[in-house]
């Protein structure tokens, strides 16, 4: 049974960087592609991008273009999201999640809370 | 603003069925495959519905999805007091080249 575990709760600073792991248990990461969505507190959730392992190819929505980078790394099958300038708005939960057959969202991470606080 | 729009609230008492809509465009619910999931309160969603109407393993019979055009519908049967959830859909926009949600739908069993 594929199982995603991310990292632990993260709090920094308007401005800097964070960096979410999402760790895959099952031997199938290389070949499904990982999504990360995110959830502000008391909002709705919010896709941010995703990647396939296997290929490289990585997808991100417009609103994050350019402030975020999704990576794999095969040998460890662990998936990171990196997102840059923090702000206020960026304090969430943050979800890595596997799509299969490129349809839907099977598995999802337990979540990693990501709070910007000056 | 989500591309994919769901009534904020949905209420039933125990035993009723209620339903939830899902209402997008060509780009996405008409173009793709929809897929529901129900989230806890302080959990991760789980997959309820995917392929518009299929149920993973596990998932009770109350749960039933379908899809119409530009439109799609989570119904709950059988009203139950754990039902009580915040429940999003989900598509790929062809316009948009990713994913979108619904903005949620929170049910409460009265």
């Amino acid at each position: 049974q594929e199982q995603l575990v991310q990292s632990g709760t993260e709090v920094k600073k308007p401005g800097s960087s964070v960096k979410v792991s999402c760790k895959a248990s099952g031997a199938t990461f290389r070949t499904y592609a990982i999504s990360w969505v995110r959830q502000a507190p008391g909002q709705g959730l919010e896709w941010m991008g995703g990647t396939i392992p296997d290929s490289g190819t990585t997808t991100y929505a417009l609103k994050f273009r350019g402030r975020v980078t999704i990576t794999a790394d095969k040998s460890t099958s662990t998936a990171y999201m990196e997102l840059r300038s923090l702000r206020s708005e960026d304090t969430a939960v943050y979800y890595c999640a596997r799509e299969s057959a490129g349809d839907y969202f099977d598995h999802w991470g337990q979540g990693t809370l990501v709070t910007v606080l000056s | 603003q989500s591309v994919l729009t769901q009534p904020p609230s949905a209420s039933g008492t125990p035993g009723q069925r209620i339903t939830i809509s899902c209402s997008g465009s060509r780009s996405n619910i008409e173009g793709n495959p929809i897929s529901w999931y129900q989230q806890l309160p302080g959990t991760a969603p789980k997959l309820l519905i995917y392929s518009n109407n299929q149920r993973p393993f596990g998932v009770p019979d109350r749960f039933s999805g379908s899809k119409s055009g530009t439109s799609a519908s989570l119904a709950i049967s059988g009203l139950q007091s754990e039902d009580e959830a915040d429940y999003y859909c989900a598509a790929w926009d062809d316009s948009l080249s990713g994913w979108e949600f619904g903005g949620g739908t929170k049910v409460a069993v009265l």
